[in-house]
């Protein structure tokens, strides 16, 4: 079974202090990894995956995450956070068998920028 | 062009209802998958469609079911509410059933069960 576990369900951090979000999986098969953030009142918007091709995941808004299969990690980075980086962060991790984009998520991480 | 819609946005029920959600999918997108987010909670996985059947299914009662129309929408019914079924329900859409589809999510329905 697929499961995802995301530590620290609240991060603060200062306003251009580096962003550090934690996921670590567990599957039984080579998994494929999702970041996705949630703004307030709104749906989910993909950051970026991870699908194999290489361990270090560049995406959207300056995010980057790095797949570390001996640690079973998938870390959420940004050097410097901004004000409008302030969401709910949700892992999520799926696998090829079935050709299924099921995705099973981690409970959240709220990411706070203080001024 | 318009992203993955839902309708409606805000709902309230009671005990032992029934209620249908909407969801429109992005154009070009021919894959219906549906979550639901409780408070506090990641988004949990429903069902998905496509060509107009069920492919797959999360650990859901039968009271949750579903529909895909021609037009690629989608609904969810849930039967007999229970106040654990108040929520956000999420549908995404997708290209295809490949996991490595990006899906893209809608603003969600936010159910209230009295």
């Amino acid at each position: 079974a697929q499961s995802v576990t995301q530590l620290g369900s609240h991060v603060s951090v200062s306003e251009g202090a580096l962003v550090l979000l934690r996921c670590n999986y567990s599957s039984s098969v080579p998994p494929y990894l999702f970041w996705y953030v949630q703004y307030p009142n709104q749906g989910l918007q993909l950051l970026l995956k991870y699908t194999s091709a290489a361990t270090l995941v560049k995406g959207i808004n300056g995010f980057e995450a790095e797949f570390k299969k001996s640690e079973t990690s998938f870390h959420l980075t940004k050097p410097s956070a901004h004000m409008r980086d302030a969401a709910e962060y949700f892992c999520a991790v799926s696998h090829g068998s079935g050709n299924t984009g099921k995705l099973i998520f981690g409970q959240g991480t709220t990411l706070q920028v203080k001024p | 062009d318009a992203g993955v819609t839902q309708s409606p946005t805000h709902l309230i029920k009671t005990r032992g209802q029934q209620v249908t959600l909407r969801c429109s999918p992005k154009s070009g997108h021919d894959t219906v998958s549906w979550y639901q987010q409780a408070l506090g909670q990641g988004p949990q996985f429903i069902f998905q469609y496509y060509e107009e059947e069920e492919r797959q299914r999360g650990n859901f009662p039968d009271r949750f079911s579903g529909h895909q129309f021609p037009n690629y929408s989608s609904e969810l019914n849930v039967n007999a509410l229970l106040l654990g079924d108040s929520a956000l329900y999420l549908c995404a859409s997708s290209f295809g059933t490949g996991v490595l589809e990006t899906q893209y999510f809608g603003p969600g329905t936010r159910l209230l069960v009295l």
